[in-house]
């Protein structure tokens, strides 16, 4: 079982719209998750920390729940430049800077 | 805030030759600074820490002989590919931890081994 699961898709959701991807860890003891999106070819970049009681930054908002050990993003209101790979990333070891990458959802906006 | 260069961004080369990529911090210093791998429509996959005065510490399955990792400097840090084969081509990225829990990633370098 991979560490971190992701839905590849890819999700394919008309401009407007709102959209939520998963993510499941192994680790129970996992410390720290993130949201990184990665454009075609390019590095991966930070999109937002997820915390235990939830956190929203405008359209973005993550969940983490820990008991079932899965990680959501929703984006509401959806922008052509929305169109990305997003990364679920597991920090296992607090204060260890080791990131474990989930494979990516691919989500494409449709105008 | 903080950023990563990497160079080269793109490189093709013959089977059996050698390739080194180097990842730059610009704008504080590193003493750690990590070498993933992604292949198409994966993940990145962790190869290994560099750290600035010290051996690099590899993951499992990785070849510390092939890949031979330098941090020559607080801002400096080197993965050269030795003997590339095609197997080998790859996006090849650096990251650089900058506070805690937060990494800044190099824009990569896309190795193509012909």
């Amino acid at each position: 079982r991979k560490e971190v699961e992701q839905d590849p898709g890819p999700f394919n959701v008309p401009e407007g719209a709102t959209v939520a991807f998963n993510c499941t860890y192994s680790n129970s003891a996992s410390q720290s998750f993130f949201w990184y999106r990665q454009d075609c070819r390019k590095e991966p970049k930070l999109l937002m920390s997820v915390y235990s009681s939830g956190n929203e930054d405008g359209r973005f908002t993550a969940q983490l729940n820990r008991a079932s050990q899965y990680i959501s993003l929703l984006i509401r209101d959806s922008k052509l430049s929305d169109s990305a790979t997003y990364l679920c990333v597991v920090n296992n070891f607090f204060g260890n800077e080791k990131l474990t990458f989930g494979t990516g959802t691919r989500l494409t906006i449709i105008p | 805030g903080a950023v990563v260069s990497q160079h080269p961004s793109r490189v093709i080369c013959k089977s059996g030759t050698s390739v080194k990529i180097e990842c730059r911090s610009l704008d504080f210093q590193a003493t750690t600074m990590f070498w993933y791998r992604q292949f198409p429509k994966q993940s990145l996959m962790l190869m290994a820490t560099s750290n600035e005065g010290s051996k690099a510490t590899y993951e499992q399955g990785v070849e510390k002989d092939k890949f031979l990792i330098n941090h020559a400097s607080l801002t400096l840090s080197t993965l050269t590919v030795t003997s590339a084969h095609p197997e080998d081509s790859s996006f090849y990225i650096c990251s650089v931890p900058y506070r805690a829990n937060e990494q800044f990633f190099g824009p990569g370098t896309r190795l193509t081994v012909l």
